[in-house]
């Protein structure tokens, strides 16, 4: 494994209220990522940091925050929960030749 | 708009057969190219990456890249029921900074 954790792993919250996923990495890698994976959509960027309060924002950005105050740990915060954000999130590190995935968050808002 | 495009399946193929699996891309500025297995409830894993055209063997896989063609393939061969996952296409520009994925495809390998 790379080093890389994402709590919690399950979640189950109602629409409207805020969420906040964690992903910690040991590797003192400097890009890390949020993923969410919906069937038939692959995986899909939602944002991404390039160092310590340095972030982006990736092709699904909407409805969604992030921030990243250490190097190891990388927070998604969804402000107010909507059913359309129901699905498995993935957090990312990236070396030179590859991005090591996270165990992955199934997140289900009703 | 980056697009990466996979056969969703699935794609079934007999133990000991050769699996191949097809992706095409968009961005003609592409310069690296990236297969993922992913098993049912686990996060996508590397199993291969290709910067250059023509063919990079690791074992039982092969990954193949035409350019010219915006075409990058996987071939695993001799498969065995535990190759059966979603494979995940992914292309960047550059390093694995910034990844494109495909939707992915699932393959069944049968005893």
């Amino acid at each position: 494994d790379a080093g890389i954790t994402q709590s919690p792993r399950h979640k189950v919250t109602e629409t409207g209220t805020p969420v906040t996923l964690r992903c910690h990495q040991t590797e003192n890698h400097r890009y890390m990522y949020w993923y969410r994976q919906d069937p038939g959509h692959g995986l899909r960027l939602i944002h991404y940091s390039y160092g310590v309060k340095d972030t982006d924002k990736g092709e699904v950005s909407d409805g969604y925050s992030v921030s990243r105050s250490k190097t190891e740990d990388f927070l998604l915060t969804l402000e107010s929960a909507t059913s359309s954000q129901t699905s498995v999130y993935f957090c990312a590190i990236s070396g030179q030749d590859t991005q090591y995935f996270g165990p992955g968050t199934r997140l289900t808002v009703l | 708009q980056k697009e990466v495009e996979q056969n969703s399946g699935p794609l079934s193929v007999p133990e000991g057969a050769i699996a191949s699996l097809n992706c095409t891309y968009s961005d003609r500025g592409s310069q690296s190219f990236f297969w993922y297995r992913q098993y049912s409830g686990k996060s996508p894993e590397l199993i291969m990456f290709i910067y250059s055209n023509g063919d990079k063997e690791d074992g039982r896989f092969t990954a193949q890249l035409n350019k010219a063609s915006q075409y990058v393939s996987l071939l695993i061969r001799d498969s065995q029921p535990s190759d059966s996952a979603t494979y995940l296409c992914a292309v960047g520009s550059g390093s694995a900074r910034q990844l494109t994925f495909g939707s992915g495809t699932q393959l069944t390998v049968l005893p």
